[in-house]
């Protein structure tokens, strides 16, 4: 049983677009919220994040909203940028639950 | 500049061997974790540990052991390398309560031929 879901294994944008990607949960029991960046060969890495207590997070080109009635949230990149090109993994803990539980992940690709 | 590194990038082993991978945390976490990502199956948690000694299962452990004897050190074992155990595998690791944000090593690619 997938608890967060990507939907979209791929998603194509021009340089200077907006890019938005898309998760959604099914656990009621997630309260925070995380995006990772991943490039080929190496780790994940910490893009932004956010708590169930807020509805939008920013920094930078970077905005997470959530819609916790809907159990979604989607990540917007604004302008979109050739080095935004990388799989981007949509995470969700819940509680005192050690775990993330991470989604399938979308490929993310900015041409130029 | 805190890190997570795990020992090996790539690793070619054969059917059967045991195999160590190795990770190593320089920013006093409690908490430590081995994943296995897979293309179209996203990042799948195998084993995780919240402090020295202690261990407990993830999604697919089968197949997998770990070792945590320093807090520091991480340890996942592969008792004997199966052919559908080829995968990147990553250590990650933060602190102490509920999960946050997670500090990933940079993988290692394992091949079992």
């Amino acid at each position: 049983d997938q608890q967060v879901k990507q939907n979209s294994p791929s998603l194509s944008v021009q340089e200077g677009r907006i890019s938005i990607l898309n998760c959604d949960y099914t656990n009621s029991m997630f309260d925070y919220f995380l995006w990772y960046k991943k490039y080929p060969a190496e780790g994940p890495t910490f893009l932004i994040s956010i708590s169930s207590i807020k509805d939008k997070n920013e920094d930078g080109r970077f905005t997470v909203f959530l819609n916790k009635s809907a159990k979604h949230l989607s990540l917007h990149i604004v302008p979109s940028q050739p080095g935004d090109s990388a799989v981007y993994f949509c995470a969700a803990s819940g509680g005192s639950n050690y775990k993330l539980t991470f989604g399938k992940g979308t490929l993310l690709t900015v041409n130029p | 500049d805190v890190k997570v590194t795990q020992s090996s990038r790539y690793l070619v082993k054969r059917t059967g061997e045991k195999v160590f991978l190795e990770c190593v945390q320089d920013m006093d976490h409690e908490n430590m974790f081995w994943y296995r990502q897979d293309p179209g199956l996203g990042l799948r948690l195998i084993y995780f540990s919240y402090d020295v000694k202690m261990k407990e299962k993830g999604d697919i452990p089968e197949g997998y052991s770990v070792s945590r004897e320093k807090k520091e050190r991480f340890s996942l074992i592969l008792e004997s390398a199966s052919t559908n155990q080829t995968s990147m595998y990553l250590c990650a690791s933060n602190k102490q309560g509920p999960a946050g944000e997670l500090f990933f090593g940079e993988g290692s690619r394992l091949t079992v031929l």
